[in-house]
């Protein structure tokens, strides 16, 4: 099955500084990616959509100078976060559609394992 | 608006069944997802579900009917391991999936 890769898996910093997360397909090709956060005891919230060579679109209330979001290959995908603070802390998680699943193909999306942000 | 609904949490015992229900109200519909989430982990796929009736996969079942805006997914022979958020999401016309809180579902002996 496609499996998709986050790094860094955890991560604790300090307030006022900025996270880079990785979000890559290994053995697919993903035109488009999502970010999502997740707080405890919470659903799933899109934060938004990447798309390899274009500018991400961003769900409203995500501010998008905080969250740089950069899909520079079909690949990888990167999520930085910039000046964190303890409210940024929570799970992070992307996923991908396989380009190449074909049109008689259902949707799937492929999630990464997540990366926990601890933000002191 | 678009909302998904599902129970909080449910309780069962192992090795019986459980029905964990959704509801759903999006704009177009293309397709509704169930996934499991253990916790401190991403979701995996279990079942997705776009046409009416039952889907069967092992001991996991999802069943769909759009005319109600419904779904539900059935576990059987309920093991431990079972034990997790169950996520209900329905895709809407722009294709982006629209995410339930997640049903907790705790397995007793």
């Amino acid at each position: 099955g496609a499996v998709v890769s986050q790094h860094p898996s955890w991560v604790i910093c300090k307030s006022g500084t900025s996270v880079k997360i990785e979000c890559r397909s290994l053995d697919f090709q993903a035109t488009t990616m999502f970010w999502y956060r997740q707080f405890p005891k919470q659903s799933l919230m899109l934060m938004a959509t990447s798309n390899e060579g274009s500018k991400a679109t961003y769900e409203q209330g995500v501010e998008k100078d905080k969250f740089l979001i950069n899909h520079a290959s079909l690949t990888l995908s990167t999520l930085t976060v910039t000046s964190a603070h303890p409210e940024d802390s929570s799970f992070y998680i992307c996923s991908a559609r396989d380009l190449g699943a074909g049109s008689g193909s259902l949707d799937e999306q492929f999630f990464g394992p997540g990366t926990r942000l601890t933000v002191l | 608006g678009q909302n998904i609904d599902q129970p909080t949490e449910m309780t069962a015992t192992e090795g019986a069944i459980v029905q964990i229900n959704c509801t759903y109200q999006t704009s177009g519909f293309n397709g509704l997802f169930w996934y499991q989430q253990h916790a401190g982990e991403a979701p995996t796929f279990l079942s997705y579900n776009v046409l009416d009736g039952l889907e069967e996969k092992g001991r996991f079942s999802s069943f769909l009917s759009r005319s109600k805006g419904y779904s539900y997914l059935l576990l059987k022979e309920l093991q431990m391991k079972d034990s997790a958020s169950y996520l209900c999401a329905a895709m809407d016309s722009n294709y982006q999936l629209i995410w339930g809180a997640g049903t907790k579902l705790i397995i007793k002996p």
